[in-house]
């Protein structure tokens, strides 16, 4: 059972670069979430799907873009890579609501922009 | 919207100090709350729920209704509990955001 993985680990990009950041999850969860997290900051929120086809934005939606084509995936775009975007990104997921089961997390993204 | 608040950004305590990490919440109705704890440059993990009543790592949350508080508690930290502490409603069934408060860093001394 490998509940939520993301890849790449680790990423340099250039100003002006694109790129996708990969996030699966086997647990048949329908939320998922991806956040950043900034040095000594806590999680933003960037993007959210409350299933298959549906997402919608959190609290730092600019210069990013999301798809859920399917349950299990729910890859992260930047589209044109500023150094504001170097942080680390996590993708989590959950079940409904009522279940008090929480969310699972991937163990993160560090991107750094140059 | 379901919303907590942390208001402590980093709390220092040394070795064998009892330990009280706030978080407030700000809705109605019976929330969900959950404890995360984040240890360096590791994922994001479930410390612990309000639904189980449970104590991991010798660390126990009450959810106290009349002050809109889910205060994590450990009666004498080790310095391996030294991490991030994050607390967090269970999503909304209408919506699914999730916003986490700001996170408290625990910093036990030796």
């Amino acid at each position: 059972n490998a509940g939520v993985t993301q890849t790449p680990k680790f990423r340099i990009l250039k100003i002006g670069q694109s790129m996708t950041l990969q996030c699966t999850q086997d647990m048949n969860h329908n939320y998922m979430y991806w956040y950043r997290q900034d040095p000594g900051m806590g999680l933003k929120l960037i993007y959210y799907s409350v299933g298959a086809g549906i997402t919608d934005k959190g609290e730092v939606p600019n210069g990013y873009n999301v798809s859920r084509s399917t349950t299990e995936d729910f890859p992260l775009r930047l589209e044109l890579a500023a150094p504001s975007q170097t942080s680390v990104y996590f993708c989590a997921s959950s079940y409904h609501s009522g279940t008090g089961n929480g969310y699972t997390f991937g163990s993160g993204t560090r991107l750094t922009v140059v | 919207a379901q919303r907590v608040t942390q208001p402590e950004k980093l709390l220092s305590v040394f070795k064998g100090a009892p330990v009280e990490l706030k978080c407030n919440y700000s809705y109605s109705g019976s929330p969900e709350l959950f404890w995360y704890v984040q240890y360096s440059r590791q994922r994001l993990q479930l410390l612990l729920r309000h639904i189980s009543r449970e104590s991991i790592k010798g660390f126990t949350a009450d959810l106290n209704k009349g002050e809109t508080s889910f205060h994590l508690k450990k009666p004498f930290a080790q310095e391996e509990d030294s991490a991030m502490y994050y607390c967090a409603p269970e999503p909304s069934g209408n919506t699914g955001k999730l916003i986490f408060g700001q996170g408290t860093t625990l910093q036990v001394k030796p």
